[in-house]
């Protein structure tokens, strides 16, 4: 089935550690998003792509890197410069289609400093 | 600097009782989402809406948009409990050749018995 994976579910993280969030796109979709989502708050971007080998950063893109190599993945790095990194993170890629964008989500993962 | 809010944020209701939810946006822009999320789940997606006075329903939601007024509301007809989630209209926005999703703050919907 075509679809967003996103891995891994649940992490944990320690202080001054830096994670990588997985994100895999099996829709030939061009465009992928990372959002962040905190308890009870809405969606905030983090990093956006339009292209491969192209990004740009989102509206609290500080702590956070990507990459896009290849069409299909997405990496989200959290690095030691997030201060406060515990969130659901989601990952997101769309489509342009005469009837609008096609966006898709991913399960999410959930990112916990310990 | 597109701004996307909701309003309530909050909404408890009783089954079969009907409400909107309002979402106004600061930016032009000629698309506009509905989601719904369940707690620690991802968002589905419900309506896609293109244009000025788009209108789209599936079951008790109904959605619009008046994108003069850069308004979309959600009504919910005749409430169930199942539909207690979490909405979130969100902004499609075009800027300097990049496009992005942009949220509200969600409305959390409560249907009580």
């Amino acid at each position: 089935d075509g679809g967003i994976t996103q891995s891994p579910k649940y992490l944990f993280r320690k202080e001054g550690q830096n994670v990588t969030l997985s994100c895999e796109q099996n829709l030939n979709h061009d465009a992928m998003y990372w959002y962040r989502q905190d308890p009870g708050q809405g969606l905030r971007l983090i990093y956006y792509s339009q292209i491969v080998n192209d990004f740009q950063k989102g509206d609290i893109a500080e702590g956070y890197s990507v990459s896009r190599e290849k069409k299909e993945s997405f990496p989200l790095t959290v690095t030691s410069a997030q201060k406060n990194p515990t969130a659901f993170y989601l990952c997101a890629s769309s489509i342009n289609q005469e009837s609008g964008n096609t966006i898709y989500f991913g399960e999410g993962s959930w990112l916990t400093v310990v | 600097e597109l701004k996307v809010e909701q309003n309530p944020l909050f909404l408890s209701m009783q089954e079969g009782k009907n409400y909107t939810i309002y979402c106004n946006y600061s930016t032009t822009s000629d698309r506009l989402y509905w989601y719904r999320q369940d707690p620690g789940k991802s968002l589905e997606s419900l309506f896609v809406l293109l244009s000025n006075g788009a209108v789209k329903q599936e079951g008790r939601l109904m959605a619009s948009l008046d994108t003069k007024a850069r308004l979309s509301t959600l009504h919910i007809t005749a409430a169930v409990h199942d539909l207690s989630a979490t909405y979130f209209c969100a902004v499609f926005l075009t800027q300097g050749g990049s496009e992005k999703l942009v949220f509200g703050k969600g409305t959390k919907l409560t249907v009580n018995p």
